[in-house]
């Protein structure tokens, strides 16, 4: 089964320091990552992706993660954070279905989400 | 424009009632989306159309019952509503069915159920 693992349910971090939000996944096969965030009372906002190429991958306001096969992770991370970044996150994997009978890619398989709270 | 769009944002009903939760992107999309997030904000997929054929229907009471009428809408019907069906619903959207689309969420429905 296709899955990810945000292991922290809350990140701490001061405003202007760099944050880490963190995600490892385990795929067969390739694995097509994302992150979302999810401001309250609001739907889910889509950050980035990795799909191939480089492992470094640039998002929206300011995020980027890194993909790394070797320990199964795709952290997501900014230099200098703000008070507005304080929402929930999401990593996410995109799922594989009817892999043999010619079927694409169905949703995303969402990791449990992680509390990111920035304090000015 | 708002690219997914839900209806009603907020739903509080009692137990025992049917209720429906529209749907609809302007995207032009050919896959559609429902999602149940609990109060625990866990997020878990219920039901998948791509160009209005029933795709995924994971493991959900088959008092729920989807109908899409055509690419751009898909509708979520719910029969005798049950405390534990209180969450927030979500539709989303991606281009299709390739590896590579990110999906788009709608901003929820809200539903209590007394």
């Amino acid at each position: 089964a296709q899955s990810v693992a945000q292991p922290e349910d809350q990140v701490n971090v001061a405003e202007g320091n760099p944050l880490t939000v963190k995600c490892t996944y385990s795929v067969s096969g390739n694995p097509y990552l994302f992150w979302y965030v999810q401001y309250p009372n609001r739907g889910l906002q889509f950050l980035l992706k990795y799909i191939t190429g480089d492992n470094l991958v640039k998002g929206s306001y300011g995020f980027e993660a890194e993909f790394n096969k070797s320990q199964t992770s795709f952290h997501l991370k900014k230099p200098s954070a703000l008070v507005s970044d304080s929402a929930l996150y999401f990593c996410a994997v995109r799922v594989l279905r009817f892999l043999y009978s010619g079927g694409g890619a169905d949703g995303l398989t969402f990791g449990k989400g992680t509390h990111l709270i920035i304090q000015p | 424009d708002t690219a997914v769009s839900q209806t009603p944002k907020y739903l509080v009903t009692q137990m025992g009632n049917d209720k429906s939760i529209k749907c609809e992107q302007n995207l032009g999309h050919d896959t559609m989306y429902w999602y149940k997030q609990d109060s625990k904000k866990f997020l878990k997929i219920m039901f998948s159309y791509n160009n209005k054929e029933l795709i995924i229907n994971e493991t959900v009471p088959n008092r729920f019952s989807p109908k899409s009428p055509d690419k751009a809408h898909l509708n979520l019907h719910i029969n005798s509503l049950e405390l534990g069906d209180s969450a927030v619903y979500f539709c989303a959207s991606s281009q299709d069915r390739t590896y590579t689309g990110e999906l788009f969420f709608g901003e929820g429905s809200r539903l209590t159920v007394l």
